[in-house]
């Protein structure tokens, strides 16, 4: 299957500052990513849709100033956690899709990262 | 929007017995079904899906069903071994602005296979 690589898998951060997430598609062009946040034991919650060349959509309740979404080649998007607090600390999984065809419905995730804000 | 439920949130089997995991959704335009297994602090890889054109779809111990009419649809594993031990969720989305919509997860199942 194709390949999406997350980075960095792991980030400790101090509160108050900002940290940016990379999900790239290794082996694929991906017209659209999906950034989900997973808490402990939890479901994966769908954050924002990002779409290349455009703006992201975000999903109600989803802070689009504190959670910025850039998605601007086809083969990389990124997640900024801004003015980061501990509340924030969780795991960010982003997901690709190699295209809008019928055929190409299976999503690829990454590695995921765990991001604890101290 | 879709909404997806998931059953049970916990399921402990012994070594060969059958599992079986179930999902409604509640978006009757949803036509895809993806089933994908999630191992401690991994990221979730699809292990099934099936579409709303086919009733059912089996990949050797695993198998897929979906009964459109009651919205539900079931993932069923035969001859269970502890490395099949992990989260599994289900997930629908639809046909939607000319590609498939995004990916509804449901809260999903802690499986664990007891040797």
């Amino acid at each position: 299957g194709a390949v999406v690589s997350q980075h960095p898998s792991w980030v400790i951060c101090k509160s108050g500052t900002s940290v940016k997430i990379e999900c790239r598609s290794l082996d694929f062009q991906a017209t659209t990513m999906f950034w989900y946040r997973q808490f402990p034991k939890q479901s994966l919650m769908l954050m924002a849709t990002s779409n290349e060349g455009s703006k992201a959509t975000y999903e109600q309740g989803v802070e689009k100033d504190k959670f910025l979404i850039n998605h601007a080649s086809l083969t990389l998007s990124t997640l900024t956690v801004t003015s980061a607090h501990p509340e924030d600390s969780s795991f960010y999984i982003c997901s690709a899709r190699q295209g809008a065809f019928v055929g190409n419905t299976e999503a690829f995730f990454g590695q995921g990262t765990r991001l604890t804000v101290v | 929007g879709e909404n997806v439920e998931q059953h049970p949130s916990t399921l402990s089997v012994q070594e060969g017995d059958s599992a079986v995991i179930k999902c409604t959704y509640s978006d009757s335009a949803s036509n895809y079904f993806p089933w994908y297994k999630q191992e401690l602090g991994k990221r979730p890889q699809l292990i099934i899906d099936i579409r709303s054109n086919v009733g059912e779809k089996k990949d050797q111990r695993i198998a897929v069903t979906l009964n459109k009419t009651a919205k539900h649809f079931s993932l069923h594993i035969t001859e269970t071994q502890p490395e099949d031990s992990a989260v599994y969720f289900c997930a629908a989305s639809r046909w939607y602005g000319g590609s498939q919509g995004n990916l509804i997860f449901g809260k999903g199942t802690k499986l664990s296979v007891k040797p």
